[in-house]
């Protein structure tokens, strides 16, 4: 079955305690991105990555960090979270990144830190 | 980046058809326009993307204006499975995605 597979799906942390969240897909995309959603905010990108070892910004990229040294795996990092970032996060793919296609989107994980 | 508005929320009533609005005035000219929703506890779920003409799918028909700075998704006839928020979102060729604030929509039976 193809998907989108996020891990944790629910975290309870502290602040600066260090976590990363794992994304993996199994449809060989080449397009994964992060997503924070948060209420009145709707969906905002943090990072993108066209292939592998190419990352690029979103529109809230700060106090994350990514990784993509593989095809099938996009983790985001926390190096130091913070209560501000208490927010539901998706992972999502695509079979190319030039716009063209369609965002397969995790299940999401609830992250809350305190 | 390209910005996009939509209302926050709209409603309808059962097997009417439902038209959702999205302005995107400051769109770039490969820039796609996507739209995805979203049920309450779930991921995004593609709905219809487009660049330039009209686009039908089994699910929806995205009417996108001539200057493209707006489009219409068309529900053609709703239900209440199509309650949801609709996120209007561009998309860029080099893969920045920025999504609208989605636009509730309610169906009545």
């Amino acid at each position: 079955e193809a998907q989108v597979t996020q891990n944790p799906r629910y975290l309870i942390t502290v602040t600066g305690k260090k976590l990363t969240v794992t994304c993996s897909q199994n449809m060989n995309h080449e397009y994964m991105s992060w997503y924070r959603q948060d209420p009145g905010l709707g969906l905002r990108q943090i990072y993108y990555s066209m292939n592998v070892e190419v990352t690029d910004k979103g529109d809230v990229p700060e106090g994350y960090k990514v990784s993509r040294k593989e095809k099938r795996n996009f983790p985001l990092i926390l190096e130091s979270p913070s209560p501000n970032q208490t927010s539901l996060y998706f992972c999502a793919s695509m079979r190319s990144g030039g716009g063209t296609g369609e965002l397969f989107f995790g299940e999401g994980s609830r992250l809350t830190v305190l | 980046d390209a910005k996009t508005t939509q209302p926050n929320s709209m409603e309808s009533n059962e097997e009417e058809p439902v038209h959702l609005p999205c302005n995107h005035s400051t769109i770039s000219g490969t820039d796609y326009i996507h739209w995805y929703r979203q049920l309450p506890s779930q991921g995004p779920e593609y709905v219809i993307h487009g660049l330039t003409s009209n686009v039908n799918n089994r699910m929806a028909s995205l009417a996108i204006a001539e200057d493209r700075k707006s489009s219409t998704l068309i529900l053609h006839r709703a239900t209440l499975r199509d309650a949801a928020v609709y996120y209007c979102i561009i998309g860029t060729s080099y893969g920045k995605l920025t999504f609208g604030q989605g636009t509730i929509l309610t169906v009545h039976p």
